[in-house]
């Protein structure tokens, strides 16, 4: 059982709001990644950190931005929302196990911008 | 271009039937390929991961194959369960970095009937 927790795990909100979608995990991994995902379609890479001080950009383009102050915690802002950010966002962790980087992900948030 | 195809894209089966996802990727270089399980709403969790040099794989009713040299994977379920209806993602990595990139197919939606 994974140690990664998002929340929320629903949020609705207006055009314009700013929001802050938390992730945290106890694992103590380095890695920890941000994904989104649409319904039927795959997971998109939108930001990912190799460590505290560390954040990239992932390979879809996103106006969102993320920090790493401290290992555990990864969370990810909008500074305005659009409805085209309604999805859900997957956050995750990876740690490297025989060889190949496992990742565990958390139960997602469910964003709808109204 | 490299991308990770999956068939068929639903399947519905009667509790206690067996069934076979289906995989094809043209990821290159390859590195190592999963499986994973999505349940509605949740984050996707590990079922296996399978490197190169290995051709089977299996955790409980749950066995995943391999044949690089065709480029395909399944995933067999075994005398499936009410559970085991989810949405079962296929991802392969390549071989670009240490961290490795990350191929997502749509995935399978599986519903299991009483």
């Amino acid at each position: 059982e994974a140690d990664i927790y998002q929340t929320p795990r629903y949020l609705v909100i207006g055009t314009g709001k700013k929001i802050t979608l938390e992730c945290s995990q106890t694992m103590g991994h380095d890695k920890m990644y941000w994904y989104q995902q649409d319904p039927g379609m795959e997971l998109h890479l939108i930001h990912y950190s190799y460590g505290v001080n560390s954040t990239e950009k992932g390979d879809l383009s996103s106006e969102s931005t993320v920090s790493r102050i401290r290992t555990e915690h990864f969370p990810l802002t909008l500074e305005s929302a659009r409805p085209s950010h309604t999805s859900q966002y997957l956050c995750a962790s990876s740690v490297r196990q025989n060889g190949n980087e496992k990742l565990f992900f958390g139960s997602g948030t469910q964003l709808s911008v109204l | 271009k490299n991308q990770v195809e999956q068939s068929p894209q639903s399947l519905i089966i009667l509790e206690g039937k067996n069934c076979t996802l289906q995989c094809n990727y043209t990821v290159s270089p390859f590195s190592n390929l999963r499986w994973y399980k999505q349940d509605t709403g949740r984050g996707p969790v590990s079922l296996t991961i399978m490197t190169f040099s290995e051709n089977t794989k299996s955790n409980g009713r749950y066995t995943a194959t391999l044949d690089a040299d065709t480029k395909q994977s399944s995933l067999h379920i075994t005398a499936s369960q009410l559970s085991d209806s989810a949405s079962y993602i296929c991802v392969v990595s390549d071989r670009g970095s240490t961290l490795g990139r990350l191929y997502f197919g749509r995935g399978t939606q599986l519903t299991v009937w009483p």
